[in-house]
């Protein structure tokens, strides 16, 4: 079956810009998770939906980090005003309800100049 | 200092060689353990959940230490197809199953 998927794949952005990744979760996944990839680090958490309802927004750097998943399935974090400390692989990960295992899809990887 | 530490490599082995991998969370709270495998440029994928009782999947062997917070991977017998970034990742007690990862040690199997 269809996995997770994210587009774009890759985006390169001028400093200032802002930028909408998407998230395509496996069908019928509840819980909806987003984590940021920075070169030579392991993923770290941003935030987590149950539905469409975004449970914790803990580990969003900045107010320029906003993210939102209306209707409980697709899923679009979006940055405003990117910054060169924003380059990084944003992934998205879905799992179902109660679930231990996540499916991460294949990331955004964002470029910042 | 990081929640999960890893030692970042690089471990460079022949194939046929036994490597170990250790990992250690400053979090005793901490519920559930995993080893994900990362490749170059793709997304982390689940290799095995840890328990304290280990456990073990063909050549894999995984085991934590709660006592002393510390999670070990056993690869025996490597293979060209292992090198890949090994991922140490525990959840927080409760609720939702947020991962906490490690930044990660890198292997390379060499013929």
């Amino acid at each position: 079956g269809a996995g997770v998927s994210q587009s774009p794949r890759y985006k390169v952005a001028k400093r200032g810009q802002d930028v909408a990744l998407r998230c395509d979760p496996i069908s019928g996944h509840v819980s909806l998770f987003w984590y940021q990839q920075a070169l030579g680090q392991g993923p770290e958490f941003l935030t987590y939906f149950q539905n469409e309802a975004q449970l914790d927004k803990s580990g969003l750097p900045s107010d320029r980090f906003f993210a939102e998943r209306p209707e409980g399935s697709v899923s679009t974090l979006k940055i405003q005003r990117t910054q060169q400390e924003d380059s990084a692989v944003y992934l998205c990960a879905s799992g179902t309800s109660g679930g231990e295992t996540q499916y991460f899809g294949p990331g955004t990887r964002l470029l910042v100049l | 200092r990081k929640e999960v530490e890893q030692d970042p490599g690089p471990f460079n082995v022949p194939e046929g060689a036994t490597v170990a991998f250790n990992c250690t969370y400053s979090n005793s709270a901490s519920q559930s353990f995993f080893w994900y495998r990362q490749d170059c440029r793709k997304e982390p994928k689940l290799l095995m959940s840890v328990y304290s009782s280990g456990n073990e999947d063909g050549r894999f062997t995984a085991q934590l230490n709660r006592a002393s917070q510390y999670i070990s991977l056993l690869i025996r017998d490597s293979k060209l197809s292992d090198s890949a970034t090994y991922l140490c990742v525990v959840t927080p007690y409760g609720g939702y199953n947020k991962l906490i990862f490690g930044a990660g040690t890198r292997l390379a199997v060499h013929p």
